[in-house]
């Protein structure tokens, strides 16, 4: 079974450019979450998509961050325009969704670098 | 949801168990106790997880004690390959989503 795959696994822009990281979930999992990672720190949550819906972006930074699931499957993360503080890695995972005990799997990260 | 106290840094001889504690004085009866590890440059990968009875699968075992203020995570034969950031995390299902709260982790450095 694939895991979950985010993409580009690196990139490097200047400050005030945009960029945009891609996830493509487990197969079957309707949950799907974006975590931002600082050197040192563990994960934190950005955003949480139950299919189409964001039912959690209370910690997206709303005035540069966006993001979108629009057919229930990959999303998208994007930052516009792109500060020095954003250097992290940004890392998608998915759940079944399915109640109970719901397993986060996790992708490779996106690890973003502004220069 | 509830917190949780690691050691910030573990040795552990490989061929030994790696015991890893978990402290979770405020857990409530419907959090699960999940663990998961993060190797260097890559994302989080999920271990374990337990509600109130101790499981094990292939790689490895969580025990947790009675009153579930605290649990062990057992890697029985610890190699290289175990050294990592491991993260005990205390959640709650709510309803179709879970919430995984990140604290800093143990980090298990397995030695020769």
């Amino acid at each position: 079974e694939a895991g979950v795959v985010q993409s580009p696994r690196y990139k490097i822009i200047e400050k005030k450019q945009p960029v945009a990281f891609w996830c493509n979930p487990i197969s079957g999992h309707n949950t799907l979450y974006w975590y931002l990672q600082n050197l040192g720190q563990g994960p934190e949550l950005l955003i949480r998509y139950e299919n189409e819906e964001a039912v959690d972006d209370s910690q997206l930074p709303k005035d540069r961050f966006s993001a979108e699931r629009l057919k229930g499957v990959d999303s998208t993360l994007k930052i516009q325009p792109a500060e020095l503080g954003d250097s992290a890695v940004y890392l998608c995972a998915s759940s079944s969704g399915t109640g109970g005990a719901d397993t986060q799997y996790f992708g490779p990260g996106t690890r973003l670098t502004v220069l | 949801d509830a917190k949780t106290t690691q050691p910030t840094s573990m040795d552990c001889a490989e061929g030994r168990a790696a015991n890893l504690p978990c402290n979770h004085s405020t857990i409530s009866g419907n959090e699960y106790v999940y663990w998961y590890r993060q190797i260097h440059s890559q994302g989080p990968q999920y271990i374990i997880h337990g509600l109130k009875n101790n499981e094990t699968n292939e790689m490895a075992s969580l025990i947790i004690t009675e009153d579930r203020k605290s649990s062990t995570l057992i890697l029985p034969h610890a190699t290289l390959r175990d050294t990592a950031v491991y993260y005990c995390i205390v959640t709650r299902s709510t309803g179709t989503a879970s919430k995984l709260t990140f604290g800093t982790g143990t980090r298990l450095q397995v030695t020769l």
